[in-house]
């Protein structure tokens, strides 16, 4: 199985401010023949099911802020939220679909500072 | 965008068998879209338990795929998870969800089934 790893567990950041999500893979989830990583991030708020941010490690979903940006390749990703919003507080997970089983990673708790 | 919305019993006792569907709306179960549960114990992270595709090809997760059958059934848009011989461990939020392709993000959600194994 691909392991995900996150860090930090959580962060707090003053509104209006950055916050930086690392997520990293047991292995690469780069699929050299498409030049696809297959990563996404998720944003889950209390009591509500994941919402899907970002796939293929940079592209975010119809409707998403543009505060959102994902990057990274290979093993390391980054999720970025440019300028922190009270509705940002959530938890955020990123997940590998290179191979099944598919993988979460822990999780990354952002609060406001 | 897809629609989906769990059913079931919220309380399972242990060593029986966990059973819950997932209802498909604002689009056919038929359509080119793979199926899938996922399950969120409580204080924790997201665990994928398997997928389904509309010819009824399923993909499980190997940490349960002893213990668990997903379904499909297109004359009622719906697809299913059994879980059998559960334990306190398999207590969790069940999610249903969908996937464009089998290697692919969940671009939809349900809103998720709290089932809770207790005697």
């Amino acid at each position: 199985d691909i392991v995900m790893t996150q860090s930090p567990d959580s962060l707090a950041v003053s509104l209006g401010e950055r916050a930086t999500i690392n997520c990293k893979s047991s292995q690469s989830v780069l699929d050299n023949s498409n030049d696809k990583n297959y990563l996404g991030w998720y944003q889950q708020k209390p009591g509500q099911p994941p919402k899907l941010l970002i796939s293929w490690a940079s592209t975010r979903e119809s409707g998403v802020p543009d505060r959102f940006s994902g990057s990274g390749s290979g093993t390391d990703f980054t999720l970025t939220i440019s300028s922190l919003q009270a509705e940002d507080v959530a938890v955020y997970y990123c997940q590998q679909y290179y191979g099944a089983p598919f993988t979460f990673g822990p999780g990354t708790r952002v609060a406001i500072k | 965008q897809v629609q989906l919305q769990e059913s079931g019993p919220g309380l399972v006792k242990p060593s029986e068998t966990l059973s819950l569907t997932c209802a498909v709306s604002r689009s056919s179960i038929s359509s080119d879209y793979y199926w899938a549960w996922i399950r969120q114990p409580p204080g924790k992270g997201l665990e994928w338990i398997g997928s389904v595709y509309h010819s009824g090809t399923t993909y499980y997760n190997p940490s349960l795929k002893s213990r668990v059958t997903i379904s499909i059934d297109t004359s009622k848009n719906h697809f299913s998870l059994k879980v059998t011989s559960v334990t306190t461990a398999d207590t969790a939020v069940y999610y249903c969800a969908s996937h464009r392709l089998l290697y692919m993000s969940f671009d939809s959600w349900g809103q998720g089934m709290v089932v809770t194994v207790s005697s």
